[in-house]
């Protein structure tokens, strides 16, 4: 079946530090790809998507980019913030499936003055 | 405001108890799902609906109900078959016009057992 994987946590970054955090996927067909937001506390709330391979999804200065032949979508961002402490989760949504999802295991960032 | 609501925040079950988690949504979406979330498990899907009246198992159905009466309601029952659900509960729905389209998703539920 589906699946997605991202690397573990905690990430701990300076301020204004680079920030990755890798995603590779396991799906039949060609998913759509997500990158969900969690605050403490609270649900989830959509990063940035790419439907198609190639597609670059961007969305407050977070950039991933769909890799068909790496099966990979990682997520980056050039400067972090302290705001932008919490939890990251990448997601698969399967063609045909309704718009349910297949999340990973969710990445911790921490972001330090 | 258009939005998901859930409640209640925190929740106390008691052994061989049942208990419900309410999820209304004023979105006018057609699908809404309930999801799981461990710590380090990421969210694992409960159950889906994608009308009223009907409704599809996830990955981890067993312990739980649902139902699909009205089109923004979806309560989930935690039911005492579930022998660990100590958890932090998630709501969404989403339109079905064919696009892939992103979920909502409510602020959840923390359940815990007394």
């Amino acid at each position: 079946g589906d699946s997605v994987t991202q690397m573990e946590g905690p990430v701990t970054l300076s301020e204004e530090a680079f920030l990755t955090i890798n995603c590779t996927y396991t799906a039949t067909g060609y998913p759509s790809l997500f990158w969900y937001v969690q605050y403490p506390g609270e649900g989830l709330q959509l990063l940035l998507k790419a439907t198609k391979a190639d597609d670059k999804g961007s969305n407050k200065g977070f950039e991933a980019t769909y890799r068909k032949e790496t099966t990979s979508f990682h997520l980056e961002k050039g400067s972090v913030q302290v705001s932008d402490s919490a939890v990251y989760f990448c997601a698969l949504s399967d063609q045909g499936g309704g718009n349910k999802l297949t999340f990973g295991t969710g990445t911790q960032l921490k972001v330090e003055l | 405001d258009g939005g998901i609501t859930q409640s209640p925040k925190y929740l106390f079950r008691k052994e061989g108890q049942n208990v419900t988690l309410s999820c209304e949504q004023n979105l006018n979406h057609d699908a809404m799902y309930w999801y799981r979330q461990d710590p380090g498990q990421g969210l694992r899907l409960i159950y889906y609906s994608q009308i009223v009246n009907d409704f599809q198992k996830g990955d981890i159905a067993e312990g739980y109900s649902v139902s699909r009466e009205k089109k923004e309601s979806f309560p989930l029952t935690v039911t005492s078959a579930q022998k660990n659900p100590t958890a932090f509960y998630l709501c969404a729905s989403s339109s079905l016009d064919g696009r892939i389209e992103k979920l909502f998703f409510g602020s959840g539920t923390q359940l815990s057992v007394l």
